[in-house]
């Protein structure tokens, strides 16, 4: 059984652009999260889509946006890059609507310059 | 306010013996605890969990404690091994959402 596959691996962007980044969860899975991670702030979680409508948010700025599609792949954006936007971001599938063990893709090494 | 901390940025083991990984939350309200291991380069990887109503939770060599008056729960790795080496985050939820607040993490090595 396929994991989470997020696309793509790494990725350079220069400040003030917006990026995409992609998430296709476990077959099956609904519910779709992502996570940034940084050196100084750790992990940290952004937004959660269960069936296509996000269910969670983190306390990040309107800059930071997703959605989720019919077959429950997810979609990432960040709109007017800064440099402290540079980190690895992570999503996570689960089956179910309730908490469960979450599983993780390898993420996305997005860096700003 | 960090609400999951790990106090220990690193942890030292010797192969065979136990490790012990620790971690404390402030939020009451969490009612859901996971562990996550984590390589390079990889995402992290779910290890056990455990909800509030329980005290313990074993899986083989991985048993989770938790403490709810003193809001306090460990990991306990035995014996450790040296595939073990890696960082160790725990994470805690509540009310069945699937939230994350992640610890610092606390990177474990295993010395043969």
């Amino acid at each position: 059984k396929a994991g989470v596959t997020q696309t793509p691996r790494y990725l350079i962007k220069t400040r003030g652009q917006q990026v995409t980044l992609s998430c296709s969860p476990i077959s099956g899975h609904r519910s779709v999260s992502w996570y940034q991670q940084t050196p100084g702030q750790g992990l940290q979680f952004l937004f959660e889509y269960f069936s296509e409508t996000q269910r969670n948010k983190g306390n990040f700025p309107g800059r930071f946006s997703g959605r989720q599609f019919s077959n429950s792949r997810s979609e990432m954006n960040v709109s007017t890059l800064e440099l402290g936007d540079s980190a690895l971001y992570l999503c996570a599938s689960s089956f179910t609507g309730g908490i469960t063990e979450a599983f993780f893709g390898q993420g996305t090494r997005l860096t700003v310059v | 306010d960090q609400q999951v901390k790990q106090n220990s940025p690193s942890l030292s083991v010797q192969e065979g013996r136990i490790s012990i990984l620790n971690c404390d939350y402030t939020n009451s309200m969490f009612d859901y605890f996971l562990w996550y291991k984590k390589y390079p380069a990889e995402g992290p990887t779910f290890l056990i969990s455990i909800s509030s109503i329980k005290d313990k939770n074993e899986d083989g060599r991985f048993t989770v404690f938790l403490n709810k008056s003193a809001k306090h729960l460990s990991l306990h790795i035995v014996p450790s091994q040296p595939g073990d080496s890696a960082v160790y985050f725990c994470a805690a939820s509540s009310g069945g959402a699937q939230k994350l607040v992640f610890g610092q993490g606390t990177r474990l090595t295993i010395n043969p």
